[in-house]
This record gives C-alpha cells, sequence and structure tokens, in this order.
C-alpha cells in the first residue's frame, strides 16, 4: 500500500519570505508520479507541481520547486517570494503510473498562511 | 488546462431525500472519473473510480448502494446520495481523466459541491 506523510499541519511565512513544506511517502514501486496540489479558501484543487520519479531533475515552476529525494522517499516543496495568494492548504499526492484506474493517494495536508 | 464542471455548488436538502450531483468534462472525453469525499480540514478521500461505460469500483467501507455512481457517457458522471442523512453532509469532488494510453494523463478537479444534510 501507499501511503503519504505531511508532517507539519500548518505553516506561516512572512511575504517575500522562503518556505518548504515536507512531505514524505512509502512504496515499493520504482516507477511514480508525485505531485503538490493547492487548495485555497475556493477549494478548488490546482497542481502546482509534478514530478516523475524516473527524471533525477527536480522540477520546477517559477517561485515553486521541489526537492525529490529518491532514496529516502522524501519530496518537499520550497515557495519561493511567498505572496498572499499562496494561502492555501497543500496536499502532497502519490500515483502509480498512469494507468486508466490508478488513484492518487493523498497526504492529510498543510495549511500556510502568509503574514503580510 | 482542460475544465472540469460540477453542479449544483451547492445544495441543502432534507433528511432521506436523494441528492444527484453531476460532474461534466467540458473540452475532453474523460474515460475515468473519480470521487472524492472531503470533510473540514480534512483531505481528499477517494469513494469511487468509475469507468465509461461500465460499473464503479468503490473503496473500502463506501456504501454502493447509498452512493449511486454513473458513468453513461465519456463526459458525463453523477453521483446520487440516496436517503441522505446529516452525517453524510459533506465536500464532494469529482475528477476526470482523458486516458489516450501515452504518457502521462492529466487528471482534472471540479470545483466541488457542499451538500448539507438538515
Amino acid at each position: 500500500a501507499q501511503t503519504v506523510t505531511q508532517s507539519q499541519p500548518e505553516m506561516s511565512v512572512q511575504e517575500a519570505e522562503t518556505v518548504t513544506l515536507s512531505c514524505t511517502y512509502d512504496t515499493s514501486e520504482s516507477n511514480y508520479y508525485l505531485f503538490w496540489y493547492k487548495q485555497p479558501p475556493s477549494r478548488q484543487m490546482i497542481l502546482v507541481i509534478r514530478q516523475e520519479a524516473y527524471k533525477q531533475q527536480n522540477a520546477t515552476e517559477n517561485r515553486f520547486s521541489v526537492n525529490f529525494q529518491k532514496a529516502a522517499k522524501s519530496f518537499s516543496l520550497k515557495i519561493s517570494d511567498s505572496q498572499l495568494g499562496d494561502t492555501a492548504m497543500y496536499f502532497c499526492a502519490f500515483m502509480k503510473p498512469p494507468l486508466p484506474g490508478n488513484q492518487f493517494y493523498f497526504g492529510t495536508g498543510t495549511s500556510l498562511t502568509v503574514i503580510p | 488546462g482542460a475544465v472540469v464542471s460540477q453542479h449544483p455548488s451547492w445544495v441543502i436538502c432534507k433528511s432521506g431525500t436523494s441528492v444527484k450531483i453531476e460532474c461534466r468534462s467540458l473540452d475532453f472525453q474523460a474515460t475515468t472519473m473519480f470521487w472524492y469525499r472531503q470533510f473540514p480540514k480534512q483531505s481528499l478521500m477517494l469513494m469511487a473510480t468509475s469507468n465509461e461505460g461500465s460499473k464503479a469500483t468503490y473503496e473500502q467501507g463506501v456504501e454502493k448502494d447509498k452512493f449511486l455512481i454513473n458513468h453513461a457517457s465519456l463526459t458525463l458522471s453523477t453521483l446520487t446520495v440516496t436517503s441522505a442523512h446529516p452525517e453524510d453532509s459533506s465536500f464532494y469532488i469529482c475528477s476526470a481523466r482523458d486516458w489516450s494510453g501515452v504518457g502521462y494523463n492529466e487528471q482534472f478537479f471540479g470545483p466541488g459541491t457542499r451538500l448539507t444534510v438538515l
């Protein structure tokens, strides 16, 4: 079974500062995908970033980057130059190879507050 | 990215009645759709996976007869909560995936439906 653990239920960061959200996972799969999703107060799930396990290079999307440590099964999200609009719940998620019925396994989430 | 809509966005019903929630993929054909339930300040819990034209696969602990899922077309899946009770009050989210068989296929989420059972 796949499990995803987010050990930080709540975090806060000053506007313009950098914050790192932690995520660890457990799997016996060798090929898989990892994700960070953002859920703002509107509750619409928004994909922040995706990492393919067979790629050694860490994914980046503008101010968002990940630190993917496959051997340690760690997948942290770094948000640089934090903005007020980054305030949201952040969910780390795991997915086995993209066969039609394969599902997300979500962590319990980290509530991030950006302080002006 | 592709768009997934849900209707209604918010519904209030009386205990004992049934409620239908629609999930539509607006600009792609969704061969697979997923239904999630989310309680306040908690994560998304997968309820069931449905493939177009076949019966849904329910997660352990989810009552098939209570949460009826129909995926009759490539753009529409419905979740019907039958004989709703206050404990069914929750936020229900659908997601849809277009399976092309090549590489990674993005999964898109709907905006969710808030169900309140009085």
